[in-house]
């Protein structure tokens, strides 16, 4: 199975700053023959269910703010606020779909500092 | 709007059974493949299980392969899972999500999800 590893465990950002979580894979989930990384990014707010927020590693879901913003390619990805808001406290996920299992990181927590 | 509404969660005894179901409206229901993903403190989120939109192919976790059969009824809108021989280790928020058009697990909608607890 493919291990994903995120990092930090959790961050606390100020209101209108940057928040940058990292999601490294144990094995490359680019398939080559299309060029797409097969890696997605999901919110999950307390008491909710996950929520997509990007896929093939950095395209954003319909709806989405586009001050999410996904990034990288083979086995590092990163997930980028670029202005956290006070709604966007939250753990954020990584999970790759390039093989069966599926598998998804430990998750981030974001916080407001 | 879509919808995906888990229920069947309960408490049960290790060795027992449980199923599960899911019941979707606001989309077309049997041109997409759905999920159960599973969630507990300890080990986050886990995919379980996935069947493609007409039922033909499914595929299963290693932790739950031979106890838990997915199936779906698409003149009902329905998804299900039947979980046999049940342990404290399923004990978990169960959650069923739809498949994007782009990649079958790509979860581009879920459930409120279900509560399994498994205990004596």
């Amino acid at each position: 199975d493919i291990v994903m590893t995120q990092s930090p465990d959790s961050l606390a950002v100020s209101l209108g700053e940057r928040a940058t979580i990292t999601c490294k894979s144990s094995q490359s989930v680019l398939y080559s023959s299309n060029n797409k990384n097969y890696l997605t990014w999901y919110q999950q707010k307390p008491g909710q269910p996950p929520k997509l927020l990007i896929y093939w590693a950095s395209t954003r879901e319909s709806g989405v703010p586009d001050r999410f913003s996904g990034s990288g390619s083979g086995t590092d990805f990163t997930l980028t606020i670029s202005s956290l808001q006070a709604e966007d406290v939250a753990v954020y996920y990584c999970q790759q779909y390039y093989t069966t299992p599926p598998t998804f990181g430990q998750g981030t927590k974001v916080e407001i500092k | 709007e879509v919808q995906l509404v888990e229920s069947g969660g309960d408490l049960v005894q290790p060795g027992g059974s449980l199923r599960l179901s899911c019941a979707a409206s606001g989309f077309s229901f049997s041109s997409y493949a759905m999920s159960w993903v599973r969630q507990t403190p300890g080990k986050g989120l886990e995919w379980v299980s996935t069947i493609s939109a007409s039922g033909g192919s499914t595929y299963y976790a290693d932790s739950v392969k031979g106890r838990f059969t997915i199936s779906r009824d698409n003149s009902k809108n329905t998804l299900y899972l039947q979980m046999n021989s049940l342990r404290a280790e399923d004990t978990a928020i169960y959650y069923c999500a739809k498949g994007s058009g782009s990649h079958m697990r790509i979860f581009d909608d879920w459930g409120q999800g279900t509560l399994v607890t498994v205990s004596s």
